[in-house]
């Protein structure tokens, strides 16, 4: 299993340009998050999706918007780059629990870096 | 959302041991308390999650005192290769959210 997968690995752009970030998960998760990580700071998270068809806003979801039309893919877009969309963006997975009021262990993939001049 | 603390950074020598502190004083009757671990350029990982009392698995231990206000992570013998940086999180389902979190250093 090739488990959470991002593309691309890394992307410049132009401010006002757009583009879209790619998560693949191959273990059936229900699950799906995008968070960005600035230098030197935690993860903060921008969406999630709880199933096929579904998202949902995170912490900070300004500027960003995103699509689960296949359980396994989770895009995150940007429509208008900005300077402050520079960072490092993380996909995570997690299947859904019995327990729902735990939050089960999330799997991340390596991470999409952008920067945004 | 419980908010955590925990020391910006730590340093430590192979072979010791190692003791993070967090502490979550607002901590909800319902929320699990879990930790990860990054290594730079990685996307983190999770080590292991309590509610109450003590886990323990192959790479750490988690001690949770009665009044769950606090939990310490416990990395015995730790190696060069546990430098990192180690996230507490509190809460339920949904409601995780990653502090700044502590940066290991384990020298030689």
């Amino acid at each position: 299993n090739a488990g959470v997968t991002q593309t691309p690995k890394f992307r410049v752009l132009k401010t006002g340009q757009s583009m879209t970030l790619l998560c693949a998960q191959d273990m059936n998760h229900e699950y799906m998050y995008w968070y960005r990580q600035d230098p030197g700071m935690g993860l903060r998270l921008i969406h999630y999706s709880v199933g096929e068809g579904t998202t949902a806003k995170g912490e900070v979801p300004d500027g960003y918007n995103v699509s689960r039309l296949k359980k396994q893919n989770f895009l995150l877009g940007l429509e208008s780059a900005a300077p402050s969309q520079t960072s490092v963006y993380f996909c995570a997975s997690s299947y859904l629990s019995p327990r729902k009021e735990v939050e089960e262990t999330q799997y991340f993939g390596p991470g999409t870096r952008l920067l945004v001049l | 959302l419980a908010k955590t603390t925990q020391p910006i950074s730590m340093d430590s020598y192979e072979g010791q041991e190692v003791n993070i502190t967090c502490s979550h004083n607002n901590i909800a009757t319902n929320d699990y308390i879990t930790w990860y671990q990054q290594f730079p350029s990685q996307g983190p990982r999770f080590i292991i999650q309590g509610y109450k009392t003590k886990v323990t698995n192959e790479v750490a231990s988690l001690f949770i005192p009665a009044d769950r206000k606090s939990s310490t992570l416990s990395l015995p013998r730790v190696s060069l290769s546990d430098t990192a940086v180690y996230y507490c999180l509190v809460g339920g389902f949904q409601k995780l959210v990653f502090g700044t979190g502590t940066r290991l250093l384990v020298s030689p």
